[in-house]
């Protein structure tokens, strides 16, 4: 089945702590981008890759650090998590996002405590 | 950058009605533009999208319409039902060369409430 799938669904975590959130796609999809949801806020992007060694910043990057050492993988690190980054994230992929749109991962809730 | 407004932000109508929502775009070379659907709860999750050399595009009871020159694009639900209650993000694609970044940038949301 072609799927985005994140890892993991939730997460409660303390300040400072470092931690990763995973992202994995089956589809051979070479764009892949983050996003985080916000109430009120709608979904704004984080970072995105075009391709593999490929990054760069979307909207909201401050905090964030993204890599893309392989096609089907783009972890989301927060090397020093703050209150501020508690909030519903979302993985995505496409072909060409610009022309194909996304398909989305289930989702990871992150509390910061 | 591409700057994407949607509203209303809630909406709320009778079952069996027609419900509208309606975006406008800032970045003239936007050319795709998407409909989500976010069940609570749940992933957003495609449910029509339309390019920018079509004026309007109809999948069974949703439509979605767009004017190039205004810069502005609708969703158009007919004969609501209980499940067609969710949010909808509407949704323009955006690249480097515009002055964003590459994807798509999207509305803050309709939460659209289907009364019985």
């Amino acid at each position: 089945e072609a799927q985005v799938t994140q890892n993991p669904r939730y997460l409660i975590t303390v300040t400072g702590k470092k931690l990763t959130v995973t992202c994995s796609q089956n589809m051979n999809h070479e764009y892949m981008s983050w996003y985080r949801q916000d109430p009120g806020l709608g979904l704004r992007q984080i970072y995105y890759s075009m391709n593999v060694e490929v990054t760069d910043k979307g909207d909201v990057p401050e905090g964030y650090k993204v890599s893309r050492k392989e096609k089907r993988n783009f972890p989301l690190i927060l090397e020093s998590p703050s209150p501020n980054q508690t909030s519903l994230y979302f993985c995505a992929s496409s072909f060409d996002a610009r022309i194909y749109g996304y398909t989305f991962g289930s989702g990871t809730r992150l509390t910061v405590v | 950058g591409e700057n994407v407004e949607q509203h209303p932000s809630t909406l709320s109508v009778q079952e069996g009605d027609s419900a509208v929502i309606k975006c406008t775009y800032s970045d003239s070379a936007s050319n795709y533009f998407p409909w989500y659907k976010q069940e609570l709860g749940k992933r957003p999750q495609l449910i029509i999208d339309i390019r920018s050399n079509v004026g309007e595009k109809k999948d069974q009871r949703i439509a979605v319409t767009l004017n190039k020159t205004a810069k502005h694009f609708s969703l158009h639900i007919t004969e609501t039902q209980p499940e067609d209650s969710a949010v909808y993000f509407c949704a323009a694609s955006t690249s480097q060369s515009g002055g964003g970044a590459d994807g798509l940038t999207f509305g803050k949301g309709t939460h659209l409430i289907i009364q019985p």
